[in-house]
C-alpha cells in the first residue's frame, strides 16, 4: 500500500529556507499516472496549495508563492522535495504531501501524507 | 482570498440531510473533489469527478454540480461526519489547484 511520509526540520528562522522532503514507500514515484504535491495549512486556517511535480521534473506552482518555491524530485530515493526561501512568520503551517492524478482534467488529490508542522521563529 | 467560496459553518440534526456548497466561475467547467478532514489528521478525499467515492468512503456521500456551484450531499448525517470539509479544483484561469476556505459541519 503506497505511502506518502514529510521529514524535515520543525523549526525554521525568518528570512531562512524552509526545506522539507517526503518519501513514496510501497510504490514508485516515477509512475506516469501521477503529479506529486505540496499543501500547507496554517494554525486553525484552510488548505493552500503550493505546487506539484511529475517524475519528469516538470513543475506548477501557485502564482502566489512561485517566486519563493522550488519543488524537486529524486526518483533514485523515491522522493521529492520542496523548499520555500525568505520565510516569515505567515509560512507557519502544518505541510502535507499528496498524489494526484496527473490523466485526468478534474483535479483531486487522493493520497496524502499525515503532514508536518513547520514552525517560523527565531 | 479564494477563487473557491464556502459557507464557513453548516448545522445538521443527527441522521437528516446536509449539503455543503462550493461556488467559483471555473466550477463551470470542471468538477470539484471533496475532502474531509477531523481535528489533527490529514485531508480525506471522499468524492471526486463528476461523482465518484474512493474505496472506504460510505454512500451517504455525494456530489453534484450546477452551473457555478458543486455541492457535498450527506444523507443521514453520522456524529462521525462532524468535520471541515473543503472543495477542490482549478482556478479561473484553469491552470492552477485551489481549495474552498472550508466549512465546518457541526452535527446536531
Amino acid at each position: 500500500q503506497l505511502q506518502l511520509q514529510e521529514s524535515g526540520p520543525g523549526l525554521v528562522k525568518p528570512s531562512e529556507t524552509l526545506s522539507l522532503t517526503c518519501t513514496v514507500s510501497g510504490g514508485s514515484i516515477s509512475s506516469s499516472s501521477y503529479y506529486w504535491g505540496w499543501i500547507r495549512q496554517p494554525p486553525g486556517k484552510g488548505l493552500e496549495w503550493i505546487g506539484s511535480i511529475y517524475y519528469s521534473g516538470s513543475t506548477y506552482y501557485n502564482p502566489s508563492l512561485k517566486s519563493r518555491v522550488t519543488i524537486s524530485v529524486d526518483t533514485s530515493k523515491n522522493q521529492f522535495s520542496l523548499k520555500l526561501s525568505s520565510v516569515t512568520a505567515a509560512d507557519t503551517a502544518v505541510y502535507y504531501c499528496a498524489r494526484h492524478p496527473a490523466a485526468t482534467m478534474n483535479w483531486y488529490f487522493d493520497l496524502w501524507g499525515r503532514g508536518t508542522l513547520v514552525t517560523v521563529s527565531s | 482570498s479564494s477563487e473557491l467560496t464556502q459557507d464557513p459553518a453548516v448545522s445538521v440534526a443527527l441522521g437528516q440531510t446536509v449539503r455543503i456548497t462550493c461556488q467559483g466561475d471555473s466550477l463551470r467547467s470542471y468538477y470539484a473533489s471533496w475532502y474531509q478532514q477531523k481535528p489533527g489528521q490529514a485531508p480525506v478525499l471522499v468524492i471526486y469527478g463528476k461523482n465518484n467515492r474512493p474505496s472506504g468512503i460510505p454512500d451517504r456521500f455525494s456530489g453534484s454540480s450546477s452551473g457555478n456551484t458543486a455541492s457535498l450531499t450527506i444523507t443521514g448525517a453520522q456524529a462521525e461526519d462532524e468535520a471541515d470539509y473543503y472543495c477542490n479544483s482549478r482556478d479561473s484561469s484553469g491552470n492552477y489547484q485551489v481549495f474552498g476556505g472550508g466549512t465546518k459541519l457541526t452535527v446536531l
